[in-house]
């Protein structure tokens, strides 16, 4: 069934890069996001991609979109502080003529000094 | 602009004790509506959603019902609340924009003692 893989956590260096990878299996996924969760507190949309695109830039997040190996990557330039958050990767799902989305299960990142 | 509300924010219940928890989204019309529960640690897994009044789609079994009296109102009710009930529900909206992006609350924290 559809799967969507992420690795649980990951820790960088204030100031470093952080990249966050996401697998996922259903091939005729529309549209691919990034959602950030603080915590205690809902989702966040940070960005999405559409599945024809290799790779979108929003100010510090680059999203790159491998569709060949089912890969989506995040990469936070300068992480900061307050980066600090669970970050979810989603793919969209039709299922019954309805537009689902299936959620990894959040790669943990922790900003350190 | 869009908003969604959710409340409480958080709840103790104790087991056996019914269950409602209310999302309410302003701004827009005809949106879909969904219910997640997120448990500890882990990814988010769909429950209901919602593409009209009256209309409403479960996606596990489980000991939980979901109602929409109301255009932007959605409802998430149990008879009689089990300990595996416990989590972080969080309700969620959509439309049919390009992108299908979905906007969460801030989420409920239900423990059930």
């Amino acid at each position: 069934g559809e799967d969507v893989e992420q690795s649980l956590f990951l820790s960088v260096r204030e100031g470093d890069s952080s990249v966050i990878n996401c697998t996922y299996t259903d091939s005729s996924s529309t549209y691919l996001y990034w959602y950030k969760q603080e915590p205690g507190a809902g989702l966040q949309l940070l960005t999405y991609i559409f599945s024809n695109m290799d790779m979108k830039q929003d100010q510090r997040l680059t999203v790159l979109l491998n569709k060949k190996d089912k890969h989506l990557s995040l990469r936070i330039a300068d992480t900061q502080t307050g980066d600090s958050a669970i970050y979810f990767c989603a793919e969209t799902f039709i299922s019954g003529g309805y537009n689902k989305l299936i959620f990894g299960a959040g790669t943990r990142l922790a900003v350190h000094p | 602009s869009q908003t969604i509300h959710q409340w409480p924010a958080t709840l103790v219940q104790p087991v056996g004790s019914p269950l409602s928890l209310e999302c309410t989204v302003e701004g827009t019309s005809n949106p879909n509506l969904y219910w997640y529960r997120q448990a500890a640690g882990r990814g988010l897994q769909l429950l209901f959603y919602s593409v009209g009044i009256g209309q409403i789609s479960s996606e596990v079994p489980q000991n939980l019902s979901a109602s929409r009296p109301q255009d932007r109102q959605f409802i998430l009710s149990s008879k009689k609340l089990l300990l595996s009930d416990s989590g972080f529900y969080l309700c969620a909206w959509s439309t049919l924009k390009p992108g299908n992006i979905q906007y969460f609350g801030a989420g409920t924290r239900l423990s059930v003692l």
